[in-house]
C-alpha cells in the first residue's frame, strides 16, 4: 500500500513563499507529482519529479528526495489565485494508479 | 494537448433511481480510465481502474454492483451509480492515462441525491 502526508493547511499574504512538504511510503515508486485543485473544480497537474533534485516551471518548483521520501511543492511570488487546495501523488506501480494525500489547503490573503 | 471531456457536470437525482456519468477522450485514446470519488474538504480516493474491452478493477470496499463501470472503447468509459442513496452524493471525477499525455483529469460531476 502507500500513504502519503501533507500539512492540512497554509495561510499566507500575497508576494510570499509556501512551501508544501510531502513524506510518502510505498511498496515501489514511480514518481511524485503535485497537483492544484480549486473549489469545484478537477485537478490540474503542477509538477512531476522522477529524480532527486528541483524542478521548476514559473513560480512553482518541486523537489525530490528518494532516499527520504520526501519532496516539496514551492509556491514563490503568491497570488490570490493561488488559493487553492494542493495535493501531491505517487504512482506506484506497474498499474499506473495514482493515490493521492489528504490535500493542502492555501489560503492567499491581500 | 490532451482533453477529457465528462458529463454532466451536475446532477440531482431521487433516491433510488441512477445516474450515468460519461468521460470521452477527445484526442487521444484512453488506454486506461481511472475513477474517483471526492467528498467535500477530503482527497480524491480512487474507485476503480478501467482498461478497454476488460473488466473494471475495483478498489477495496467499492461495491462493483453499486457502481457500474463500463469501458467500451479506447475513447469512452461510463460510470453507473445504480440505486443512488444520499450517502452517494460526491465529486465523481475520471482521470485517463496515455503514454504520451501521462493523466488528463475529466471536469468532474456532482452528484447530489436526494
Amino acid at each position: 500500500g502507500q500513504s502519503l502526508e501533507q500539512p492540512s493547511e497554509v495561510t499566507a499574504v500575497e508576494g510570499a513563499i509556501v512551501q508544501i512538504n510531502c513524506t510518502y511510503q510505498t511498496s515501489g515508486f514511480y514518481g511524485l507529482s503535485w497537483y492544484q485543485q480549486h473549489d469545484g473544480g478537477a485537478p490540474t497537474f503542477l509538477s512531476y519529479n522522477a529524480l532527486d533534485g528541483l524542478e521548476e516551471t514559473g513560480r512553482f518548483s518541486s523537489f525530490l528526495s528518494r532516499s527520504d521520501s520526501y519532496g516539496y511543492l514551492l509556491l514563490q511570488e503568491l497570488q490570490m489565485k493561488d488559493s487553492a487546495s494542493y495535493f501531491c501523488a505517487v504512482r506506484d506501480g506497474n498499474d499506473y494508479k495514482l493515490s493521492f494525500g489528504a490535500g493542502t489547503t492555501v489560503t492567499v490573503r491581500a | 494537448g490532451a482533453v477529457v471531456s465528462q458529463h454532466p457536470s451536475r446532477v440531482i437525482c431521487k433516491s433510488g433511481t441512477s445516474v450515468k456519468i460519461e468521460c470521452r477522450s477527445l484526442d487521444f485514446q484512453a488506454t486506461t480510465m481511472f475513477w474517483y470519488r471526492q467528498f467535500p474538504k477530503q482527497s480524491l480516493m480512487l474507485m476503480a481502474t478501467s482498461n478497454e474491452g476488460s473488466k473494471a478493477t475495483y478498489e477495496q470496499g467499492v461495491e462493483k454492483d453499486k457502481f457500474l463501470i463500463n469501458h467500451a472503447s479506447l475513447t469512452l468509459s461510463t460510470l453507473t451509480v445504480t440505486s443512488a442513496h444520499p450517502e452517494d452524493s460526491s465529486f465523481y471525477i475520471c482521470s485517463a492515462w496515455d503514454r504520451a499525455y501521462g493523466y488528463t483529469f475529466g471536469s468532474g460531476t456532482r452528484l447530489t441525491v436526494v
